[in-house]
Order: structure tokens, then C-alpha cells, then sequence
């Protein structure tokens, strides 16, 4: 079973701070996306990557996915309440198979 | 539709009862998944639709789940003698092709008292 790790668990900022959150796994990603989710509602999809060493920006959001495409990390510039949710990263090992979630890490951002 | 359409949005049922989910993705999207989610949780994978091959079964967790996806659209999860460790949050999911991004519903909240 290939699993998925996330760090940290939990955080809790103020408003303005910079972050990062991890996401990794002993496997190679075939890709791997992030995803925010509030409560009450289903998760939405931020990014996809694919490539060893890609990084996209989302506004202040920037997703960088590992050389070896085993690990990602997500950046937030000035966090916003508006962040605070829960981070969860999903990979696929194949092309064609159903992704496989990480536990997530809930951010807390404080006005 | 605009998005993935969940239902009902609540269920609370007893101990022993069968129960009924059922997912409206989007139109046009041949891959559809179940996922389930535990208070303050992950997601697990349950079952993945795609077009008209065998669906992925290799989550379900005992053989008291089952899922049917009729004419490539609506999907129906029943949860036959449920425990109170099926209590979660089940949410559905499709997307265009199996390597897209995902589109959510917002998930039906079952809980087994």
C-alpha cells in the first residue's frame, strides 16, 4: 500500500505569515494535486503536477513538486483567514488509477 | 449540471438498516469516484467508475458496501447493515478523464446510531 505523508498535522498562524506544508511519499508520483477543503463542503481542487521540479503559482499560493516527483510542498505568502481550511495532497503511482489522499494539515489563520 | 450533486445532504439511520447514497456528477464526466471521510480524516477511497469498464472495487471495505453507476451517469452507494464504524462523510467525485483533477460534491453525512 503506497501511503501518503503530510506535514505538519496542524497550524495555526496570524494573518500576514508566511507557510509551507508538506506532502510526501516513498514512491514515485506518476502526478499529484492539491487540494483545499472547508467545512461542510468537499474538497476543491488547487493544482496538478506532473513534471520532476515543476512549480506553479496561484496568486499567493506557490506548489512546488520534488525532482524525484516523491515529494511537494505548498507556499502561502501573507496568509488570509481566507486560507484556513484543510490542505489535503493527493498522488497517483499510475496513470489511470484512482489518487490516493494524504491525512491533510488544517491551517488556522488568525485575523 | 453546474457541479457534482450529492444526496441526501444528512442521513441519520439505525443500527442494522440498509442505506442509500446517491451522486449526480457532472455531465460529460466518464470517471466517477466514492470517496469516504472520517471526522477529521483523510479521504479513503472506496470505488472509481470509468466509462464503461469494471469499476475499481478494491476499497470497499467489507462486503456490506456495494456501488452501481447506471447509463454512465448516476452513481448509488448502499451500505447494507450498517455499523456505527460506517459513520462518515461520503463524498463523490468525477472528473472528465481518470488524470484529471477531481470535482467534489459537497457529500452526504451518514450517521449510525
Amino acid at each position: 500500500t503506497q501511503l501518503l505523508e503530510q506535514s505538519p498535522q496542524f497550524l495555526s498562524i496570524q494573518e500576514g505569515e508566511n507557510l509551507t506544508v508538506y506532502c510526501n511519499s516513498s514512491s514515485v508520483f506518476s502526478s499529484l494535486q492539491w487540494y483545499r477543503q472547508e467545512p461542510g463542503e468537499g474538497p476543491v481542487l488547487l493544482v496538478t503536477v506532473v513534471t520532476g521540479g515543476e512549480v506553479k503559482k496561484l496568486k499567493r499560493l506557490t506548489f512546488q513538486f520534488g525532482d524525484a516527483r516523491k515529494d511537494s510542498s505548498l507556499h502561502i505568502t501573507a496568509a488570509q483567514p481566507g486560507d484556513t481550511g484543510l490542505y489535503l495532497c493527493a498522488g497517483e503511482w499510475n496513470y489511470g488509477q484512482n489518487f490516493v489522499f494524504g491525512p491533510g494539515t488544517r491551517l488556522s489563520v488568525l485575523p | 449540471g453546474a457541479g457534482v450533486s450529492q444526496s441526501p445532504s444528512n442521513k441519520v439511520t439505525e443500527k442494522g438498516k440498509d442505506v442509500e447514497l446517491r451522486c449526480d456528477p457532472i455531465s460529460g464526466h466518464t470517471a466517477l469516484y466514492w470517496y469516504r471521510q472520517s471526522l477529521g480524516q483523510g479521504l479513503e477511497f472506496l470505488i472509481y467508475f470509468q466509462g464503461n469498464s469494471a469499476p475499481d472495487k478494491s476499497g470497499l471495505p467489507s462486503d456490506r458496501f456495494s456501488a452501481e453507476r447506471t447509463g454512465g451517469s448516476v452513481s448509488t452507494l448502499t451500505i447494507q447493515r450498517t455499523q456505527q464504524e460506517d459513520s462518515a462523510v461520503y463524498l463523490c467525485a468525477s472528473s472528465p478523464r481518470d488524470i484529471d483533477g477531481y470535482t467534489f460534491g459537497s457529500g452526504t453525512r451518514l450517521t449510525v446510531v
